[in-house]
């Protein structure tokens, strides 16, 4: 199965200041016919189940805040919260569907106020 | 509006079984994947496995072969997870999610609690 490693396990941002979450897949989740990373990004508030923000590792899903941004190919991928705003605290997950029918998630990246 | 709506919380003992359900409407439900993920308490999401409900093909991640059954009766668009023998490691939150390029519709997870 295709290993994926988020980083950090945890940060603390102030409001209105840059987040930054990294994803490491242990293949290339990029396909060659399509040149599509099969890459998902997910918000999960507690208590709630997750929420799909990105797909294709930089389409934003419909409904989605414009800070929320992915970016990154092959097996290196970042999602990038412009300006931290108080509902943006969650845990965070990458997740591969690559191999669609075997996907991983990453490890989850918790992001809090500082 | 899709909505997947899931079956309550269950408080089950070891050795008990179990089947959790997963109502699929507002789409074709024959038509996209249906995946489940665990997340034990406090931790991460754990890909189970996904059903097609057009022909029930059904993968499995290799971490819960053999330890749970997926299956799905289109004639009503629901999708279930079972287990024959519950375990307490089994406690967790689970949830239902259709596939369409990623998981873009949850359900609202299924509480499974298994103590003696």
């Amino acid at each position: 199965d295709i290993v994926m490693t988020q980083s950090p396990d945890s940060l603390a941002v102030s409001l209105g200041e840059r987040a930054t979450i990294n994803c490491k897949s242990s293949q290339s989740v990029l396909y060659s016919s399509n040149n599509k990373n099969y890459l998902a990004w997910y918000q999960q508030k507690p208590g709630q189940p997750p929420k799909l923000l990105i797909y294709w590792a930089s389409t934003r899903e419909s409904g989605v805040p414009d800070r929320f941004s992915g970016s990154g190919s092959g097996t290196d991928f970042t999602l990038t919260i412009s300006s931290l705003q108080a509902e943006d605290v969650a845990v965070y997950y990458c997740q591969q569907y690559y191999s669609t029918l075997r996907s991983t998630f990453g490890g989850g990246t918790k992001v809090e106020i500082k | 509006e899709v909505q997947l709506v899931q079956s309550g919380a269950e408080v089950k003992k070891p050795g008990e079984s179990l089947k959790i359900s997963c109502k699929g409407s507002g789409y074709s439900f024959t038509s996209y994947w249906i995946g489940w993920v665990r997340q034990m308490p406090g931790k991460g999401l754990e890909w189970m496995g996904i059903i097609y409900p057009g022909d029930s093909d059904t993968r499995y991640s290799p971490s819960f072969q053999g330890q749970v059954t997926i299956s799905a009766d289109k004639s009503i668009s629901t999708a279930y997870l079972q287990w024959s023998s519950l375990k307490a490691s089994d406690t967790a939150m689970y949830y239902c999610a259709r596939i369409a390029a990623a998981q873009d519709y949850w359900g609202q997870g299924t509480l499974v609690t298994v103590s003696s």
